[in-house]
């Protein structure tokens, strides 16, 4: 059965800690890999867009990276408003398969 | 500019009740996606719309969950006969074009069945 699983389950970084989140997956026919941020209470926020292995994207403090089995979510001196689960999701022809995602705690 | 809007809020339904949960989308965001999110669990997906049409129901639950959109903005999904399993946040999203591409979410409407 496809599956997109994420490790680790909980993160717990110092500020200015640097450290890197997983996302592993075993969809057949991937067209694509996202990464959103969700806030407690609230909607999912989108961060990235990922299609090819070896394709990169940017934004603040946040890369991510792809490759044939995994993504990583690259977190450079995180401060304290980084806090939140990261949701990762691939893309079947029809539908969105979402990991359960990690929770990422930065301690000021 | 406003951002996708969804009705109500909380709702608290007695089992066997059947409910409607409402989404308003980003104007001009011809995708609209529905989702469920349950303690502890991933989201799961549900259903999408291209327009008025979803290409692929499968992703509903069971037979007592349906969804439609009209005039290309406005969608419904409607929960028949509840169930306590059917407890979950119900969240939708919508976006510019297709594909699942930079979708934008709503607040989620949290669903309680008693």
């Amino acid at each position: 059965e496809d599956q997109v699983t994420q490790s680790p389950e909980a993160l717990r970084l110092q500020e200015g800690e640097s450290s890197s989140l997983n996302c592993s997956y075993t969809v057949s026919g991937l067209r694509g890999l996202f990464w959103y941020r969700q806030d407690p209470g609230k909607g999912p926020e989108f961060l990235f867009t990922l299609y090819s292995a070896g394709e990169e994207k940017e934004k603040e403090r946040l890369k991510a990276t792809l490759t044939k089995k995994e993504s990583f979510l690259h977190i450079t001196a995180p401060k304290p408003e980084d806090s939140a689960t990261y949701l990762c999701a691939v893309q079947e022809p029809e539908r969105l398969v979402f990991g359960k995602g990690t929770k990422l705690t930065v301690d000021p | 500019g406003a951002g996708v809007s969804q009705s109500p809020s909380n709702k608290v339904t007695e089992k066997g009740k059947d409910v409607e949960l409402r989404c308003d989308p980003i104007s001009g965001h011809t995708a609209l996606y529905w989702y469920r999110q349950s303690l502890g669990q991933g989201l799961e997906f549900l259903i999408y719309f291209q327009g008025n049409s979803a290409p692929d129901k499968s992703g509903l639950p069971s037979d007592r969950f349906s969804a439609e959109r009209t005039g290309g903005s406005v969608s419904t999904l409607t929960i028949q006969r509840t169930q306590q399993e059917d407890s979950a946040v119900y969240l939708c999203a919508s976006s510019p074009t297709g594909d699942f591409y930079e979708q934008y979410f709503g607040p989620g409407t949290r669903l309680t069945v008693t």
